[in-house]
């Protein structure tokens, strides 16, 4: 299986700040990456896939880099609806594995 | 619109089987592939299997091999997830999520999860 790994578990920052969040494979999966937001008792949402690009109707304050092991999802000028918990996937092989999530919370 | 709703909540007991839907409804069913994702209690995501429902081709993670069944059916636009004798650790809220695309397919659209809580 190939291993994804979040950082950091849980972020705090407020409103119009801008953030980052890491996530990397253990092995390269060029750019088989995708991001998605959850909120409480909600399925997960797409927001972004090929590791940068942003899925329809998703806010342009999002945004994905990355490609091989390492990558990140960024969110400029934080909102209120943006406090929520984010994995990534990966799908360079069906079996598909997600990292553990960052839970974006309000400082 | 595309949209996958899930059946609903089910309390179960250790032992009971249990078998769950998803009916989706927006596309063209056969054309894509669902997979069935697992949220334990407060825990990430995790990928269980996927079916073509044009050929009912199915993929497991190794992980859910041998304890789940997944299925479907074609005339009724649905995805089916099922137990034959449910354990305790199986708790947990169910989501299934359309492919966009296969092999290498992220998930575009997902149902509203079922919550299975399973306890004597």
């Amino acid at each position: 299986d190939i291993q994804m790994t979040q950082s950091p578990s849980t972020l705090s920052a407020s409103i119009g700040d801008r953030v980052a969040i890491t996530c990397r494979a253990s092995q390269s999966i060029s750019t088989w990456l995708a991001w998605y937001q959850q909120k409480p008792g909600k399925a997960p949402q797409l927001l972004i896939y090929e590791a940068s690009t942003l899925e329809s109707g998703v806010p342009s304050r999002f945004s994905g880099t990355g490609s091989g092991t390492e990558f990140s999802l960024t969110i400029t000028s934080l909102q209120p609806d943006d406090f929520a918990t984010y994995f990534c996937q990966q799908y360079h092989s069906f079996f598909y594995t997600f990292g553990q999530g960052t839970k974006l919370d309000i400082k | 619109e595309v949209q996958l709703v899930q059946s609903g909540a089910e309390v179960k007991k250790p032992g009971e089987s249990l078998k769950i839907s998803c009916q989706t409804s927006g596309y063209p069913f056969t054309n894509y592939w669902i997979a069935w994702v697992r949220q334990m209690p407060g825990k990430g995501l995790e990928w269980m299997g996927s079916i073509y429902p044009s050929d009912s081709d199915t993929k497991y993670s190794p992980s859910f091999r041998g304890q789940v069944t997944v299925s479907a059916d074609k005339s009724v636009n649905s995805a089916y997830l099922q137990w034959t004798s449910l354990k305790a650790s199986d708790t947990a809220v169910y989501y299934c999520a359309r492919l966009r695309r296969w092999p290498q397919g992220y998930f575009d659209f997902w149902g509203q999860g079922t919550l299975v809580p399973v306890s004597s």
